[in-house]
């Protein structure tokens, strides 16, 4: 069974500009989970995708945004850049029914200059 | 509020058992997560434990839980170096997704 993949693995962008990262679960998961990951702020989650629908949201600015696809393929977005959004981007994704067991993928690494 | 508390880091040699150890604040009924991270990889997760069980042992991996002092511990027996990692301690309430992470003990193994 594949893992959780996430593309691209890493990325530079200057500020101001946006960016999409992906995220495909393993098969079958229907819930994606995303973090982000700082060496002063560890690991923060911002939002739950479950369905096509948001399913909770932590607690960061609206520059931060994701979707779901009916194939449970997730996107998130970081608009209008800043230097403090370069950091390790992670998704967990689990079968939904159960979030015992989350499985993360190897992360994006966004760098902000 | 959700709160979760680990050492910094630990330094073992090879073959020894290491010791890691959180502190959780959350008392609703939780779930606790131990991942591994390994440099420029994500997590892995190692094992979990619901707040009701005292004690699970899985391979080289065990975990006891302390539900009045809210301390969980991983014990890792026959450290390898291959162990060297950052380890994370995580909560979750058994209703929601979102895991609530430590800041991660990272962990030397020396030959």
């Amino acid at each position: 069974k594949a893992g959780v993949t996430q593309t691209p693995r890493y990325l530079i962008k200057t500020r101001g500009q946006q960016v999409t990262l992906s995220c495909s679960p393993i098969s079958g998961h229907r819930s994606v989970s995303w973090y982000q990951q700082t060496p002063g702020q560890g690991l923060q989650f911002l939002f739950e995708y479950f369905s096509e629908t948001q399913r909770n949201k932590g607690n960061f600015p609206g520059r931060f945004s994701g979707r779901q696809f009916s194939n449970s393929r997730s996107e998130m977005n970081v608009s209008t850049l800043e230097l403090g959004d370069s950091a390790l981007y992670l998704c967990a994704t689990s079968s939904g029914d159960s979030y015992n067991e989350q499985f993360f993928g190897p992360g994006t690494r966004l760098t902000v200059l | 509020g959700e709160d979760v508390e680990q050492s910094l880091f630990l330094s073992v040699r090879e073959g020894d058992s290491s010791v890691i150890n959180c502190t959780y604040t959350d008392s609703s009924s939780t779930y606790l997560y131990w991942y591994k991270q390994e440099p420029g990889a994500g997590l892995q997760l190692l094992t979990y434990i619901f707040s009701n069980m005292d004690m699970k042992q899985d391979q080289r991996l065990t975990v006891l839980l302390n539900k009045k002092d809210k301390h969980l511990s991983l014990r890792i027996a026959d450290t390898q170096t291959g162990d060297s990692a950052i380890y994370f301690c995580a909560e979750r309430d058994s209703g929601y997704s979102t895991l609530t992470f430590g800041k991660g003990t990272m962990l030397l193994v020396s030959p």
